[in-house]
């Protein structure tokens, strides 16, 4: 069973626009969340996790994600997207080590 | 350097040839795991081993075999590939299982003719 879901397939932007990307996540009363991102022809990259704490937490390229347990989700946002933030997202719930199918993010210019 | 090594980078093969995939970390870790990604599936896990002799299968096991005979190298074995797993493959490791970030490798771009 899937334990985490990403809504969105793909989602095209254009460039300096604010960016969210979908995670819900059903397993695991302490869920252990992160964020990565593959760019074309590559491997994956950490952008950010979290474990427990406050609930927003920072990343690398200016990314933050906000857990919210009332709504198991676990949103990747970005205040004003680069094109070079073109790439597909995972989002990964480390309890039971799934992925979520990824997110493809097109940047228009 | 810390570092998931893993190889080849592409391989094409034809179906019923014996292949293995190697994966070598550096880090000492525990947990080990190989994942093949495929569109709108996302990254779906195979096998995974939480220290030597240790291994267990993740969600698609069907059609693979590995081994971990040391802490370092978790070998990816495709016995009689098929053109369904033509896909694309990456190793990781991490600290544990359940600890810490996942170090991936570059993967493997295996297509079985």
């Amino acid at each position: 069973a899937q334990s985490v879901t990403q809504p969105d397939i793909h989602i095209t932007v254009s460039e300096g626009a604010s960016l969210e990307l979908r995670c819900n996540y059903s397993y695991g009363a302490t869920p252990y969340l992160f964020w990565y991102v593959q760019s074309p022809g590559q491997g994956l990259q950490l952008l950010l996790k979290y474990f427990s704490g406050d609930t927003l937490v920072q990343g690398i390229k200016g990314f933050e994600a906000e857990f919210k347990r009332s709504q198991s989700s676990f949103n990747l946002r970005k205040p004003s997207v680069h094109w070079s933030d073109a790439a597909e997202y995972f989002c990964y719930n480390n309890n039971d080590m799934r992925f979520g199918a990824g997110t493809r993010l097109t940047v228009k210019p | 350097e810390a570092q998931v090594t893993q190889n080849p980078r592409y391989l094409i093969t034809v179906t019923g040839k014996k292949l293995t995939v190697t994966c070598s970390q550096n880090m000492n870790h525990e947990y080990m795991s190989w994942y093949r990604q495929d569109p709108g599936l996302g990254l779906r896990q195979i096998y995974y081993s939480m220290n030597v002799e240790v291994t267990d299968k993740g969600d698609v096991p069907e059609g693979y075999k590995v081994s971990r005979k040391e802490k370092r190298n978790f070998p990816l074995i495709l016995e009689s590939p098929s053109p369904n797993q033509t896909s694309l493959y990456f190793c990781a490791s991490s600290p544990g299982q359940g600890v810490g970030k996942l170090f991936f490798g570059s993967g493997t771009q295996l297509s079985v003719l």
